[in-house]
């Protein structure tokens, strides 16, 4: 099983919504990653977790708050957006650290009104 | 900070070779991937380049110069379903944590 999963595929929210997106692998993988892809752009490395402790945040703003609950689950929770945040998140996992590649997920559009 | 530059656009040719170049200068590279990226999907891994020199996979190959903060994609006998987006991303800041994505090559194949 290569395969990260994420859900939902789309999501729709207000300003003022609380909301949580949902990454899994089940490849063993100790490597978890968050990135925001905006159209035409390269996706932009949000957070890293390292065997499920938080090892890296790009200076992300507070309204995202990452989670990893496990070793094969990572979330993001999301809370007072705005609309500039609207774009294509993709979650990834690399078996330990960023010198093994990367399986992206599906991402999730994430559009907020 | 780190500084990755691809070309923005390509267009080749069904049957031809094209070369995609990344320059990069970032503080403490590790090493260099490339990832193909078709709309509206997520990024597949391609390939890994740690030490100098060529690495050659099927009708792919890269190449990373590290004194010359450089590596370029080659892609061989071009099939329509290579029209994609080629990303250059680099590993770096010692601890192998820190991936930073290039601006990306649109490449389209016309036939």
């Amino acid at each position: 099983d290569t395969e990260v999963t994420q859900t939902p595929k789309h999501l729709v929210m207000g300003m003022t919504n609380k909301k949580s997106l949902k990454c899994e692998q089940h490849m063993g993988h100790r490597a978890m990653y968050w990135y925001k892809q905006k159209a035409k752009k390269p996706p932009e490395l949000m957070f890293v977790y390292s065997y499920e402790k938080l090892s890296i945040n790009e200076s992300v703003p507070s309204r995202f708050s990452p989670e990893c609950p496990n070793s094969s689950l990572l979330n993001l929770h999301l809370h007072a957006l705005q609309p500039e945040d609207s774009a294509l998140y993709l979650c990834a996992s690399s078996l330990q650290d960023g010198s093994y590649e990367q399986y992206f997920g599906p991402g999730t559009r994430l559009t907020v009104t | 900070g780190q500084n990755i530059d691809q070309p923005t656009e390509m267009t080749a040719t069904e049957g031809a070779i094209v070369q995609i170049n990344c320059t990069y200068q970032t503080s403490g590279f590790n090493g260099l991937f490339w990832y193909q990226q078709h709309a509206g999907e997520a990024p597949t891994f391609l390939s890994y380049n740690v030490l100098d020199g060529l690495e050659e996979k099927g009708r792919f190959s890269s190449f990373l110069s590290r004194s010359k903060g450089y590596s370029y994609l080659l892609l061989k006998e071009l099939q329509m379903k290579d029209s994609a987006s080629y990303l250059c991303a680099v590993t770096h800041s010692g601890g192998y944590q820190k991936v930073t994505f290039g601006t990306g090559t649109k490449l389209q194949v016309i036939p």
